[in-house]
């Protein structure tokens, strides 16, 4: 049973123009959402976050919309550039008793960016 | 600040053998949490170790075990290596306190099974 889901296993975008990458999730006791990027032969970096007491959070280039109701969240990058191309992961976090470590990841979209 | 620091980076086993893997987290953070990377399941939790005690446990049996030192620094060991465990093993690293934390990953052991 996936908690945390990414239907597009890949997107193709033009440089410049915006991509969107999209994420579901079915448990509503989640409360912190996160976007990671994974390059091959490297660990996954921390792109952005959001709270579930927000519905929009901005950093750069990189904005993540968090939708409750619909229980969808979405990270828009804009412009794309061909640096950005890699797998980005969306993943959910709620409060287990106190550990935070334990996130719950979607399986990955492969962002490919085209010159 | 140095990142989270994983050794060994790649090896091969065999079935039946048993493997350990060793992470460094990040100075002054206290959580170490190890995932597994498959091509088919995506990353799934392992465990979490905080302050040399175990406080989350995936869904994953009993072969895969952990412990964390009073450094912070942490091992995860899998005994008797089936075919299946054949993975990319993440470790992660956070402040550890409650709350939302931001994991910072090292750059993983890929094991293979043969």
């Amino acid at each position: 049973d996936q908690q945390v889901k990414q239907n597009s296993p890949s997107l193709s975008v033009q440089e410049g123009r915006i991509s969107i990458l999209n994420c579901d999730y079915t448990n509503s006791m989640f409360d912190y959402f996160l976007w990671y990027k994974k390059y091959p032969a490297e660990g996954p970096t921390f792109l952005i976050s959001i709270s579930s007491i927000k519905d929009k959070n901005e950093d750069g280039r990189f904005t993540v919309f968090l939708n409750k109701s619909a229980k969808h969240l979405s990270l828009h990058i804009v412009p794309s550039q061909p640096g950005d191309s890699a797998v980005y992961f969306c993943a959910a976090s709620g409060d287990y008793g106190g550990s935070q470590g334990n996130l719950i990841f979607g399986k990955g979209t492969k962002l490919s960016v085209k010159p | 600040k140095a990142g989270v620091t994983q050794t060994p980076r790649y090896l091969i086993k065999t079935r039946g053998q048993q493997v350990t893997l060793s992470c460094s987290p990040i100075s002054g953070h206290r959580s170490v949490s190890w995932y597994q990377q498959t091509p088919g399941q995506g990353l799934q939790f392992l465990f979490e170790y905080f302050s040399e005690t175990q406080r989350n446990k995936g869904n994953f049996p009993g072969r895969f075990s952990g412990r964390q030192f009073s450094n912070s620094r942490s091992e995860m060991n899998v005994s008797t290596l089936e075919l299946g465990d054949s993975a990319l093993y993440l470790c992660a690293s956070s402040e550890g306190g409650t709350g939302a934390n931001v994991l910072t990953f090292g750059a993983g052991s890929r094991l293979t099974v043969l």
